[in-house]
């Protein structure tokens, strides 16, 4: 069975700061992989999802980005942070035949 | 444009029925899956229809109805702990792997 690694857990940055949440999957080879951010209370947005090393779909136009630098490595950055970039980032791959996400502990990004 | 719609809040209590209707709107389908968020924890992976029809694990089933473009969750004998927020999804395409989900229903069982 699949593994998410995905850090850091938790983290506060001020505005204008860069940011770096890194994903590794354990497992599996060649998944799906996707990131997504929820806000308090509310439903996940699909910012970034990719089917392969170096293949990135973006969702949202929005300062964040995505890499996959390897199969099994998901990065989201960005280069200066938003008070509205604030949220639970949730790195997640798909297995089996379709449908079935299997999501990390999340993100817990807060931007004062 | 794409967009999934489910009731913002439903209300049981213990041991009852509760049913969460999906209803979706995308340019392309392949299944819809149901997902359930405790309060501060990730969502898990409840079940997935790709065909027409009922699916049943254990208290949760969920059915599709593609030509409705409409699906549900329905969750028997109900107990506290499954009071959380339920998420439907739509697996959009193999191909392109797009996957994205509903604003969720928040379920609260009562005693």
């Amino acid at each position: 069975s699949q593994t998410i690694h995905q850090w850091p857990a938790t983290l506060v940055q001020p505005v204008g700061s860069p940011l770096s949440l890194e994903c590794t999957v354990e497992g599996t080879s060649n998944p799906n992989l996707y990131w997504y951010r929820q806000a308090a209370g509310r439903g996940l947005q699909l910012l970034f999802y990719s089917v392969g090393i170096g293949q990135i779909s973006s969702e949202v136009p929005q300062n964040l980005s995505a890499s996959r630098p390897q199969d099994r490595q998901f990065i989201l950055s960005s280069k200066k942070l938003l008070l509205s970039d604030s949220g639970f980032y949730l790195c997640a791959c798909l297995t089996g035949g379709g449908g079935e996400l299997f999501f990390g502990e999340g993100s817990r990004l807060t931007v004062l | 444009g794409q967009s999934l719609e489910q009731p913002s809040e439903v209300t049981a209590v213990e041991g009852a029925i509760v049913q969460i209707n999906c209803t979706y709107q995308t340019s392309g389908f392949y299944g819809l899956s149901w997902y359930q968020q405790h309060d501060g924890g990730a969502p898990t992976f409840l079940s997935y229809n790709a065909l027409d029809g009922l699916e049943e694990t254990g208290r949760f089933s969920s059915f599709l109805s593609r030509s409705d473009s409409y699906g549900y969750l329905l969750l028997q004998e109900l107990q506290m702990k499954d009071s959380a927020s339920y998420f439907c999804a739509v697996y959009g395409s193999s191909n392109t792997g797009k996957l994205i989900f509903g604003q969720g229903t928040t379920l609260q069982v009562k005693p």
